[in-house]
């Protein structure tokens, strides 16, 4: 049972424009949300993260918007670097352990 | 920053044969780590959750005799694949948590099983 989701497997955009991706989560008990970067054959590097009790945390070019209602969260990457071209991971916590959606491969081109 | 050391980063074995992958947190101590498989296109999915000095928590499915963890120290948790078969060939993460309710993660091991 997927808790966290990542509807969008695949994400194009142009250097410099903005970069919005998605994430919706099942479980109300999540508290703990991040989001992680990753390249072929390396580990998940920490990008951002957000409390249930916030609704946006900002550092730099990352900005991640909290909608507990909704129960969605996205990250918006402004502008948008070749170098960001990576896969994102969505995760979410309640307890110790890490709840991860399946991905989105985001592209940016010149 | 927290930084998670993971070795090797890549290992070619012969079906049948044993692999021990290292997990190091490098300047922090970690009671607990997370050993997670990750198959292509596919999302991280957590095997184990590594406790120090006491037994390693294995989720559904994960085969506890096969997918050996031992935490021996604050830093260090150690991943052993037994009888390594083709389908046991993978993307082989680890991660701790450190400051800030935050989870930081080795650099991963591709384990290439013929």
């Amino acid at each position: 049972d997927q808790q966290v989701k990542q509807n969008s497997p695949s994400l194009s955009v142009q250097e410099g424009r903005i970069s919005i991706l998605n994430c919706d989560y099942t479980n109300s008990m999540f508290d703990y949300f991040l989001w992680y970067k990753k390249y072929p054959a390396e580990g998940p590097t920490f990008l951002i993260s957000i409390s249930s009790i916030k609704d946006k945390n900002e550092d730099g070019r990352f900005t991640v918007f909290l909608n507990k209602s909704a129960k969605h969260l996205s990250l918006h990457i402004v502008p948008s670097q070749p170098g960001d071209s990576a896969v994102y991971f969505c995760a979410a916590s309640a307890t110790v352990t890490l709840n991860f959606g399946k991905g989105t491969s985001l592209l940016v081109t010149p | 920053g927290a930084v998670v050391s993971q070795h090797p980063s890549r290992v070619i074995c012969k079906s049948g044969t044993s692999v021990k992958i290292e997990c190091r947190s490098l300047d922090f101590q970690a009671t607990t780590m997370f050993w997670y498989r990750q198959f292509p296109k596919q999302s991280l999915m957590l095997m184990a959750t590594s406790n120090e000095g006491s037994k390693a928590t294995y989720e559904q499915g994960v085969e506890k005799d096969k997918f050996l963890i031992n935490h021996a120290s604050l830093t260090l948790s150690t991943l052993t694949v037994t009888s390594a078969h083709p389908e046991d060939s993978s993307f082989y993460i680890c991660s701790a948590r450190g400051g800030g309710n935050k989870l930081f993660f080795g650099s991963g091991t591709q384990l290439s099983v013929l």
